[in-house]
């Protein structure tokens, strides 16, 4: 059974760019969730997705937004991009909400 | 809401030595507990779970976990430390709902 599958591995963009990220949760998982790692803030939730509905959020500004598919496959996108927002990105998939979350390994985001 | 401490953001130990890694949850039902581990630039992978029965939980690499509800813990162990077992550790909990994570604790194994 493949598992978690985040593309791209590495991204550099530059500030006020946008970016999308794609996770592909495993086969037959519904619940994807993402968080952003970073040295200061540590691993911090952003949103999780169930049958292509949100039903959390954490505390990001609105830039932050994200979108999943009837497939479970989830998008994150982030606009207007600043400084800070370089972290590593990570993708979490679940077969049920609250479960065992199994995760990819991550999307670096650098941005210059 | 459910929340969990992991307390020392920092721990470093000798090689061989017992590795004690410390959590605390709170939980307004009874808890599925976790512990991952994180290599750098890696995700997550999961060492250990409790969801029920057996308090004492064995994971993978020689760590093990044991769920003490009067304590509300669920302190990550392993006898001796390997230097392969440098690396940042997460305890989560979930209450069937929503899944919330620690801090981390980074573990340095000294030679």
């Amino acid at each position: 059974k493949a598992g978690v599958t985040q593309t791209p591995r590495y991204l550099i963009k530059t500030r006020g760019q946008q970016v999308t990220l794609s996770c592909s949760p495993i086969s037959g998982h519904r619940s994807v969730s993402w968080y952003q790692q970073t040295p200061g803030q540590g691993l911090q939730f952003l949103f999780e997705y169930f049958s292509e509905t949100q039903r959390n959020k954490g505390n990001f500004p609105g830039r932050f937004s994200g979108r999943q598919f009837s497939n479970s496959r989830s998008e994150m996108n982030v606009s207007t991009l600043e400084l800070g927002d370089s972290a590593l990105y990570l993708c979490a998939s679940s077969a049920k909400q609250g479960t065992e979350a199994f995760f990819g390994q991550g999307t670096r985001l650098t941005v210059v | 809401a459910q929340s969990v401490t992991q307390l020392g953001s920092h721990v470093s130990v000798s090689e061989g030595a017992l590795v004690l890694l410390r959590c605390n949850y709170s939980s307004s039902v009874p808890p599925y507990l976790f512990w991952y581990v994180q290599y750098p630039n890696q995700g997550l992978q999961l060492l250990l779970k409790y969801t029920t029965g057996a308090t004492l939980v064995k994971g993978i690499n020689g760590f093990e976990a044991e769920f003490k509800k009067s304590e509300t813990s669920f302190h990550l162990t392993k006898p001796s430390a390997h230097m392969s077992d440098a690396a940042e550790y997460f305890c989560a909990v979930s209450d069937r709902d929503d899944m919330r994570f620690g801090a981390g604790t980074r573990l340095t194994v000294k030679p």
